[in-house]
């Protein structure tokens, strides 16, 4: 099965820094890659996600980079804000099959 | 997007005893699925609700402890059984929001501790 991995498992960055946030996997049919931002005591919301079709995502200060011969994929967050505060799970799954496989999270700390 | 309603919220339970967890979703759905969040932790997939036949249940996790229900394309339900304090997590039942889309909609989660 899959196998998905995340580092690193805590941030801090100054607001106004960027922070990255990485992962891989292990199974080269999986296609969809998704993060989820999960508020403390919320439930986990998905932030931005990216088909194996396309290399890079961008949605404001959020972006997602795929390589898929490395099987890796990386979050961008820009110009940290403190609302940014909160733990990232990236996640993986192949096409046809709506189950995911999620990182082990990384707890993001932004410092005013 | 889909509106999903989990209930109980929280729960404090005995060791031995069982807690069924309801999971209502606004939209007819083909698959239900219900992951396990232990404290700190990452999510874990415990197996998919498909109505009309049984569920798929992953590696380390059993219907036995874990029964599900899936009566219709809107309702699941999860039982946990003879618990123990190690099922101390909380437990999220999520739909996808679309087809193909791939994108996960979450419940608010049901909290549950056992003593």
């Amino acid at each position: 099965g899959e196998n998905v991995e995340q580092h690193p498992s805590t941030l801090s960055v100054q607001e106004g820094d960027s922070a990255v946030i990485k992962c891989t996997y292990s199974d080269s049919a999986s296609n969809y890659f998704p993060w989820y931002k999960q508020e403390l005591g919320k439930r986990p919301q998905l932030i931005i996600d990216i088909r194996s079709n396309v290399g890079e995502k961008k949605d404001q200060r959020i972006a997602v980079t795929l390589n898929k011969t490395a099987k890796h994929f990386s979050l961008h967050i820009t110009e940290t804000q403190p609302e940014d505060s909160a733990v990232y799970f990236c996640a993986a799954s192949a096409s046809g099959n709506e189950k995911l496989t999620f990182g082990t999270g990384t707890r993001l700390t932004i410092i005013p | 997007s889909a509106v999903i309603s989990q209930k109980p919220s929280r729960d404090i339970c005995q060791r031995g005893t069982s807690l069924t967890i309801q999971c209502q979703v606004d939209s007819q759905v083909t698959m239900m699925f219900w992951y396990r969040q232990q404290p700190g932790q990452s999510l874990t997939l415990i197996a998919t609700a498909n109505q009309g036949s049984e569920a798929t249940y992953e590696s380390g996790f059993v219907i036995d402890k874990f029964p599900i229900s899936r009566p219709n394309l809107t309702f699941s339900t999860l039982t946990v059984s003879n618990m123990s304090p190690e099922d101390s997590s909380i437990y999220l039942c999520s739909v996808v929001g679309g087809v193909g889309t791939g994108e996960l909609f979450f419940g608010e989660g049901s909290r549950l501790t056992v003593l």
